[in-house]
């Protein structure tokens, strides 16, 4: 079974401090795809970023950042220089590769609240 | 490209009454939907895998007679609640995956439901 873990559960910062959202994920798959989306108080999720279970180099995009490291079991975000804009929930997800009935596991979420 | 959309994006109605939710994907076929639910501060939960031409899929614990899953095409899912009641109201999340690809889902931005 898959497990994904946003200890988390808010944070709050002031805007332009760096924030690093923690993601520990479980699984005995060896091939998998891990997940960042975003969900603004509108509730439409956003997609960030796909990562397979391969490719442990990390991305950055932006202000974004991702750190994963099969080692730990873990998929950081790290968002730089943050902005009111950022303000949401972030949940991180994995999906293991079974074909056309691969599900995704999602985190309880992070919620991420930057003021001025 | 990846768009999601969902209609309605809330309604109220009274309890006893079935409602339909409908999931697009509006620039791609998507041969899998689907269907989360989501309460307050939580994350979601996976309600149910929608593949077209098919029979639903639905988890452990979700009733297939209380939430009708249809997929007439590759572009239209559909959710409904029949005999609403109280403890239906949530947010409904539909998602879709491209055809051919077994790795990222796209989401809708969102149904929330009020039964009175």
């Amino acid at each position: 079974a898959q497990k994904v873990t946003q200890a988390q559960t808010e944070i709050s910062v002031v805007e332009k401090e760096d924030v690093t959202l923690d993601c520990v994920y479980e699984t005995r798959d060896t091939t998998y795809y891990l997940f960042w989306y975003k969900q603004p108080p509108s509730g439409e999720l956003v997609f960030l970023i796909r990562r397979n279970s391969f490719d442990e180099q990390n991305e950055i995009s932006g202000r974004y950042s991702w750190n994963f490291q099969k080692s730990t079991s873990s998929f950081n975000f790290t968002i730089t220089a943050s902005q009111v804009v950022d303000s949401a929930v972030y949940f991180c997800a994995l999906s293991v590769n079974t074909g056309t009935a691969s599900k995704l596991t999602f985190g309880t979420g992070t919620r991420l609240q930057v003021t001025l | 490209g990846a768009v999601v959309s969902q209609h309605p994006s809330w309604v109220i109605c009274k309890s006893g009454t079935s409602v339909k939710i409908e999931c697009r994907s509006l620039d791609f076929q998507a041969t899998t939907m689907f269907w989360y639910r989501q309460f307050p501060k939580q994350s979601l939960m996976l309600m149910a895998t929608s593949n077209e031409g098919s029979k639903a899929t639905y988890e452990q614990g979700v009733e297939k007679d209380k939430f009708l899953i249809n997929h007439a095409s590759l572009t239209l899912s559909t959710l409904t609640v029949t005999s609403a009641h109280p403890e239906d109201s949530s947010f409904y999340i539909c998602s879709a995956r491209r055809q051919g690809r077994t790795d990222t889902q796209y989401f809708g931005p969102g149904t929330r439901l009020t039964v009175l």
